[in-house]
């Protein structure tokens, strides 16, 4: 069963890059037609969709983060990875990770999540 | 780009039908999928593309989508269905998916 963990640095200062990874175990992140992605939800909020990648690379990013957003994937480690630069107090968050279905369409709905990580942007 | 409406809350009694709403102009011809998330917990897909269930969420669970509303609807509510709700949608005119503000569904 295909499982998913986040890790990083759980407290940044204002200005820094945030920087998360997604580790993949139970299956391999090459396998089937998977997007990987990433979504946040700030406290007593909803969820926000950053952006997802696919094994090959290709991404695609929510324009309101387009401009501070990479992403990466490294099948060697089953891990895909988020950079986001440049945070302030208001990307504090739980970060998820989470995997669509694999049905090789553009608007596929994620069936596995990682637990999410929580991410603080205080000076 | 997509903008999702839900309600923030619904109450229902146990053994009742909770109906959550989605609007969106033109959702019906999008593919919609519904999230449940408990306090403290990641989401859990429960209908995807409109009315599909994944095979581990009961029967209770079904959606629907047509003109400008997505519905997602629990039959028999339990006390373990009180949660928030999301749905999410792609927006295909700038490649980004869209989540609605979350449903709060109370059970009383």
């Amino acid at each position: 069963q295909v499982q998913l963990q986040e890790s990083g640095p759980g407290l940044l200062k204002p200005s820094q890059t945030l920087s998360l990874t997604c580790t993949v175990s139970g299956g391999s992140i090459s396998g089937d037609s998977h997007y990987w992605n990433w979504i946040r939800q700030p406290a007593g909020k909803g969820l926000e969709w950053i952006g997802r990648i696919y094994t090959s690379g290709s991404t695609n990013y929510n324009p309101s983060l387009k401009s501070r957003v990479t992403m990466s994937v490294d099948t060697s480690k089953n891990q895909f990875s988020l950079r986001l630069r440049s945070v302030t107090a208001a990307d504090t968050a739980v970060y998820y990770c989470a995997r669509d279905r694999g049905m090789a369409t553009m608007f596929d709905a994620f069936d596995i999540w990682g637990q999410g990580t929580l991410v603080t942007v205080s000076s | 780009s997509s903008v999702l409406t839900q309600p923030p809350s619904v109450s229902v009694a146990p053994g009742q039908t909770a109906r959550i709403i989605c609007g969106g102009n033109n959702i019906g011809r999008k593919g919609v999928h519904w999230y449940q998330q408990k306090p403290g917990q990641a989401p859990v897909l429960v209908v995807y593309d409109n009315s599909d269930r994944p095979s581990r969420i009961p029967e209770r669970f079904s959606g629907s989508n047509s003109g400008n509303t997505a519905t997602l609807t629990i039959s028999r509510v339990e006390a373990g269905d009180e949660a928030d709700y999301y749905c999410q949608v792609w927006d295909s005119s700038s490649d980004h998916y869209v989540f609605g503000a979350g449903t709060k569904v109370s059970v009383l």
